[in-house]
């Protein structure tokens, strides 16, 4: 069975906070990963892409790899408003050529 | 414009009327899928596209069809559509397999 599991949240962050999103999934052997945004009623949006352990870091995003663990995570430091949204975690498992999405955690930004 | 399309962006349809989304892309992708989003469930696929003529199932296939006769085109086909096919569409596309996903702006989709 292949699975991503994200916690669903609701989480919710002040202004100027640091945001922590964390995704699990089963496939050991997974490539590639990936963190999507989604605004109610739009399509996703990358924010990051990872495929090698360790911190990737761009602008305020920070995506966290750890493969031994089979966890991805998103830090997004100094939360805004604009950040308020679904967040997407996705994975190419290796076994086959399907993609595979969390539900998402939704994420607010308190001002 | 780098870009992946879709019509319609809304249809509202009864069941067993045939219908057709199409799905185009302009970046030269190998790679294309179709997703369902539905609450509670996350994005789910229905079928992806290796390339041209090379299409497989995803995960929840069943009621769909897919073609892939040109490399920019993908279409999604409802043959008799039913209530429980009433969701979000998405059509998407990547450079290939383990790149990043492009995504359309969605095909909202109701059975009655």
């Amino acid at each position: 069975q292949k699975e991503v599991e994200q916690n669903s949240g609701p989480l919710s962050v002040p202004e100027g906070a640091i945001a922590s999103l964390n995704c699990t999934y089963s496939d050991r052997g997974s490539q590639s990963f990936f963190w999507y945004r989604q605004y109610s009623g739009k399509s996703p949006e990358l924010i990051m892409f990872i495929y090698s352990n360790g911190d990737k870091e761009d602008g305020r995003f920070t995506a966290q790899l750890n493969k031994a663990s089979q966890y991805v995570s998103l830090l997004i430091r100094d939360s805004q408003p604009s950040d308020s949204a679904t967040y997407l975690c996705a994975v190419n498992f290796r076994a086959g050529n399907q993609f595979y999405f969390g539900t998402g955690t939704s994420l607010t930004v308190i001002p | 414009e780098a870009q992946v399309t879709q019509n319609p962006r809304y249809l509202i349809t009864v069941t067993g009327k045939k219908l057709t989304v199409t799905c185009s892309q302009n970046m030269n992708h190998e790679y294309m899928s179709w997703y369902r989003q539905d609450p509670g469930l996350g994005l789910r696929q229905i079928y992806y596209s290796m390339n041209v003529e090379v299409t497989d199932k995803g995960d929840v296939p069943e009621g769909y069809k897919v073609s892939r006769k040109e490399k920019r085109n993908f279409p999604l086909i409802l043959e008799s559509p039913s209530p429980n096919q009433t969701s979000l569409y998405f059509c998407a596309s990547s450079l290939g397999m383990a790149d990043t996903q492009y995504f359309g702006p969605g095909t909202r989709l109701t059975v009655l």
